[in-house]
């Protein structure tokens, strides 16, 4: 199984500030790595597909890039919104993991 | 719009088995892959399954694997997991989500991209 890991496992940010959030595999995915976004007591959001393909309806301020093992999400001007958990996940082979989570505070 | 909605999540006792529903709307069901993921309380996503636009192709992840067993519907717009043998390690909130289509992949792309609210399942004696 491909194992994800992510860095850091909480951050804590001010509105306005630019947040990078880093997600490794333990092998290359190419770029068949996806982000979610998941807000307390919510179900979680695709943010990015592909790496770096925003899905419809989010806004720009998010971003990704990687490929291989190495990838980032960062959110460009903090939103209030923007506080909640962000997830990678690997869709290469099965089983689909999931990294263990950000959690971006105030 | 589509919308999803999980049901059949309930408290069961160790070992006993469970059936989820979720019901597809707003959407052409069948040409969707389809996915179940669980949350146990305070803890991250794990993937469980997922099943393409024709059921052609099924995968589960090694934890659920001869245990869990998913399958839809087309004509009835229903993605199901059947659960057997349930252990305390179960508990979690269900979720289901469709997948994005894509030209590439199709009905077996597995980018989840729309999530039901998800369905509570506690086994506990």
């Amino acid at each position: 199984d491909i194992q994800m890991s992510q860095s850091p496992s909480s951050l804590s940010a001010s509105l306005g500030d630019r947040v990078i959030i880093s997600c490794r595999a333990s092998q290359s995915v190419t770029t068949y790595l996806n982000w979610y976004q998941q807000r307390p007591g919510q179900a979680p959001k695709l943010l990015i597909y592909d790496s770096s393909t925003l899905q419809s309806g989010v806004p720009s301020r998010f971003s990704g890039s990687g490929s291989g093992t190495d990838f980032t999400l960062t959110i460009t001007g903090l939103q209030r919104e923007d506080f909640a958990i962000y997830f990678c996940q690997q869709v290469t082979g099965t089983p689909f993991t999931f990294g263990p989570g950000t959690r971006v505070d105030l | 719009e589509a919308q999803l909605l999980a049901s059949g999540g309930t408290l069961v006792q160790p070992g006993g088995s469970l059936r989820l529903s979720c019901a597809g709307s707003g959407f052409i069901f069948s040409n969707y892959a389809m996915t179940w993921v669980r949350q146990a309380p305070g803890k991250g996503l794990e993937w469980l399954s997922a099943i393409s636009g024709t059921s052609r192709s099924v995968y589960y992840a090694g934890s659920v694997r001869g245990r869990f067993t998913t399958s839809r519907d087309n004509s009835q717009n229903t993605l199901y997991l059947q659960m057997s043998d349930l252990r305390a390690e179960d508990t979690a909130v269900y979720y289901c989500a469709k997948s994005l289509r894509l030209p590439r992949c199709g009905a077996e792309c597995y980018q989840a991209d729309f999530w039901g609210q998800g369905t509570q399942v506690t086994v506990s004696s």
